[in-house]
């Protein structure tokens, strides 16, 4: 998998936009981004993926750069469920697997 | 539409003894990948099964072995546990063996080893 780079921890307020970034400068062409987040003790949960134009969904929003060196998760209006790890990953094609880094803690706050 | 489900939710096993785990994918999904979790630490790839087989494995020991059915559903078999198998573990089904596929997790099952 390219390599990604998080933040280990963001604080959001509730209500507001939620902006976590991801660096993945190695990627390549055809490489898709996934966002996947984690809740305490429960399995991850699939957010959104993208190749190179933005994409959203009713979860989310995910940014991508014209480059496609980094790109932003937006949740549009953080509630304290989104309390929770967000993993940035970038597969390679022709790997099966998942590779989880530690991720961003995000925790929204009343 | 069901989601992935994995049983059981719990498990308490002593050192030596052998578990099984069990795993259905999502409705429509052909492809299973297995996933350990140890606390703090973000999932670490097992193996995935395609077509009955073994497709792709990571970096765990023979002691980790699997098994799927012709219904896609999956089995992972620990034999000889150790300590340090005490960890979550997150089944992932997706409509093919692909990285592009998306992988949608279950629940876990948390297996705690005396």
């Amino acid at each position: 998998d390219a390599k990604t780079t998080q933040p280990t921890s963001m604080d959001c307020a509730e209500g507001r936009a939620a902006n976590l970034p991801c660096n993945h400068s190695t990627i390549s062409g055809n490489e898709y981004v996934y966002w996947y987040r984690q809740i305490h003790s429960q399995g991850p949960q699939y957010i959104i993926h993208g190749l190179k134009n933005n994409e959203t969904n009713e979860m989310a929003s995910l940014i991508i750069t014209e480059d496609r060196k980094s790109s932003t998760l937006i949740l549009p209006h953080a509630t304290l469920r989104d309390t929770a790890v967000y993993y940035c990953i970038a597969p390679r094609g022709s790997n099966y697997k998942l590779t989880f880094g530690k991720g961003t803690l995000l925790t929204v706050n009343p | 539409d069901a989601g992935v489900t994995q049983s059981p939710t719990h498990l308490i096993k002593t050192r030596g003894q052998q578990v099984t785990l069990r795993c259905s994918p999502k409705s429509g999904h052909d492809t299973v990948s297995w996933y350990q979790q140890a606390l703090g630490q973000g999932p670490q790839f097992i193996f995935q099964y395609y077509e009955e087989e073994e497709r792709q494995r990571g970096n765990f020991p023979d002691r980790f072995s699997g098994h799927q059915f012709p219904n896609y559903s999956s089995e992972l078999n620990v034999n000889a546990l150790l300590l340090g198998d005490s960890a979550l573990y997150l089944c992932a089904s997706s409509l093919g063996p692909s990285s592009t596929d998306t992988q949608y997790f279950g629940p876990g099952t948390r297996l705690t080893v005396l």
